[in-house]
C-alpha cells in the first residue's frame, strides 16, 4: 500500500547549520508530495509541496525535489534558526484517494 | 476567512463518558479529514467525509467511534464509552478535494481521558 517514511528523529542542530531530513515514498500511480510542519502544540501548517516529477517545492528557505526515481522527497534549508525547532511531516496523496499519507514526523531541535 | 476551527481545544472526560469533537472546516471546502496523533506517534487516518458522506472510514476503530458531516454545521467526530487508550489529539484538516490540493489543518483537540 502506499506510504511514506521518514528519517528517524530527534534532529538538535546549531543555529545556522544545514538540515536535510530524508523522506521516501511508496506509491502506485502519480502522487503529490508535501511537507507540513507543527510547533509545539499547535495543528500543521503546510510548508511546501510538489505534484510532479523534478518539481522543486520552496518556502520560507526550506525546499524538497520530487525525485521520482529515487522515490524521495527530502526537506533541505541552508541555515536554520532557532524558530525553525518543530516536528515535520512528509506526506503524500492520490488523485483519486481519500487521505494524505504521513509520515511518523521529524523532530528538530535548533540551538543557539 | 476563517481557518479551520476545532473545539474544544482541551477536552477532559472520564472512563466510560462521551466525547464530541467538532470542526469547522474553512469557508468553501467541502471535504473533511480526522487524524488521530498518539503522544510520540505520527498522525494516523481516521475518516474522511464529505457532505452528508462518509468517503473513506477505513482507519477508525469498529467500536465507539462515530464521524459525520451534517449538511449544515460542523463536523463531528464522536467517541462514546471512552477508555484511557483514546487519550490523544485529534485533527481535522479540510480541503477542497483531489490529490493537488493541500490539506488545511486544525489546531487540534487534546483529549485526555481520566
Amino acid at each position: 500500500g502506499d506510504s511514506v517514511t521518514q528519517m528517524e528523529g530527534p534532529v538538535t542542530l546549531s543555529e545556522e547549520a544545514f538540515l536535510t531530513i530524508n523522506c521516501t515514498y511508496t506509491a502506485t500511480g502519480y502522487p503529490s508530495l508535501f511537507w507540513y510542519v507543527q510547533y509545539p502544540g499547535e495543528g500543521l501548517q503546510l510548508l511546501l509541496k510538489a505534484t510532479k516529477a523534478d518539481d522543486k517545492g520552496s518556502n520560507k528557505g526550506f525546499e524538497a525535489t520530487y525525485r521520482k526515481e529515487t522515490t524521495s522527497f527530502h526537506l533541505e534549508k541552508g541555515s536554520v534558526q532557532v524558530s525553525d525547532s518543530a516536528v515535520y511531516f512528509c506526506a503524500l496523496s492520490k488523485a483519486g484517494g481519500n487521505q494524505f499519507y504521513f509520515g511518523t514526523g521529524t523532530s528538530l531541535t535548533v540551538i543557539p | 476567512n476563517a481557518g479551520v476551527m476545532q473545539n474544544p481545544r482541551h477536552l477532559v472526560r472520564r472512563r466510560g463518558q462521551e466525547a464530541r469533537l467538532r470542526c469547522s472546516p474553512m469557508k468553501g471546502h467541502s471535504h473533511v479529514y480526522w487524524y488521530r496523533q498518539l503522544p510520540e506517534e505520527g498522525l494516523k487516518f481516521m475518516v474522511y467525509l464529505q457532505k452528508e458522506n462518509i468517503i473513506d472510514e477505513s482507519g477508525m476503530p469498529k467500536e465507539r467511534f462515530s464521524a459525520e458531516f451534517p449538511k449544515e454545521g460542523p463536523s463531528i467526530l464522536r467517541i462514546q464509552q471512552v477508555v484511557r487508550g483514546d487519550s490523544a489529539a485529534y485533527f481535522c484538516a479540510s480541503g477542497i478535494g483531489g490529490a493537488f490540493s493541500e490539506a488545511f489543518f486544525g489546531q487540534g483537540t487534546r483529549l485526555t481521558v481520566v
